[in-house]
């Protein structure tokens, strides 16, 4: 299979607990996005990388999430100090740049974090 | 502000009975519009790119079409599978290749 990959699916986690995610976006994508989405409503952007380099990091996002991308592979998001309005689903999505644009993003099926 | 409004935020259609989704957008620049379908627990799955006005894009019974300032997905004699959040994003300008979503519009096909 050679599409988007999240793991975990699921985490339940204790609040103040530090958690990672992992992405692995289909090979031949430079383009890696992390967004966030809570029920009913869409996916809110949260940063996105070209290769290794971050290119940009919603101003929303707190301090407490970091994102890496260490060989323009794979990603991981990690939260610490979770609280419980980190709740949500994680997901992630690649994309190709194609001169200057890029190709339709392509999504993983997301990890749920429940913090209690 | 780059913003996306989808509208409506919910449709209950009989089986059959076609209807349009809107999705409405202020961009400093559009580079794509893009389509996506949700189901409950699941990631998004891409259906459409528009990339210029006056463009239109088919697959089965949808179709989405796109203008300066706003797009629609037209769903035609849509059957209960065809039930989902359906999803409009946009990529902003070509220096800025972030992409951001609507709320979507959750569509329920009535048996």
């Amino acid at each position: 299979d050679t599409g988007v990959s999240q793991n975990p699916r699921h985490k339940i986690t204790k609040r103040g607990q530090n958690v990672t995610f992992r992405c692995d976006p289909i090979s031949e994508h430079n383009r890696l996005y992390w967004y966030r989405q809570t029920l009913g409503q869409g996916p809110e952007f949260l940063t996105y990388f070209q290769n290794e380099a971050q290119l940009e990091k919603s101003r929303l996002l707190s301090d407490r999430f970091s994102a890496e991308r260490p060989k323009g592979s794979f990603s991981t998001l990690e939260i610490q100090r979770t609280e419980q309005g980190d709740s949500a689903m994680y997901l992630c999505a690649s994309s190709r740049k194609q001169g200057a644009g890029n190709t339709e993003a392509f999504f993983g099926q997301g990890t749920r974090l429940t913090v209690v | 502000e780059d913003q996306v409004t989808q509208s409506p935020e919910a449709l209950r259609l009989q089986e059959g009975e076609s209807s349009s989704l809107n999705c409405s957008y202020t961009v400093s620049g559009l580079r794509g519009l893009f389509w996506y379908r949700q189901d409950p627990g699941k990631g998004p799955e891409f259906l459409f790119t528009l990339y210029s006005a006056g463009e239109e894009k088919e697959k089965e019974r949808l179709k989405a079409t796109l203008t300066k300032k706003e797009s629609f997905l037209h769903i035609t004699a849509p059957k209960p599978e065809d039930s989902a959040t359906y999803l409009c994003a946009v990529q902003v300008s070509w220096g800025d290749d972030k992409i951001i979503f609507g709320k979507g519009t959750r569509l329920h096909i009535l048996p």
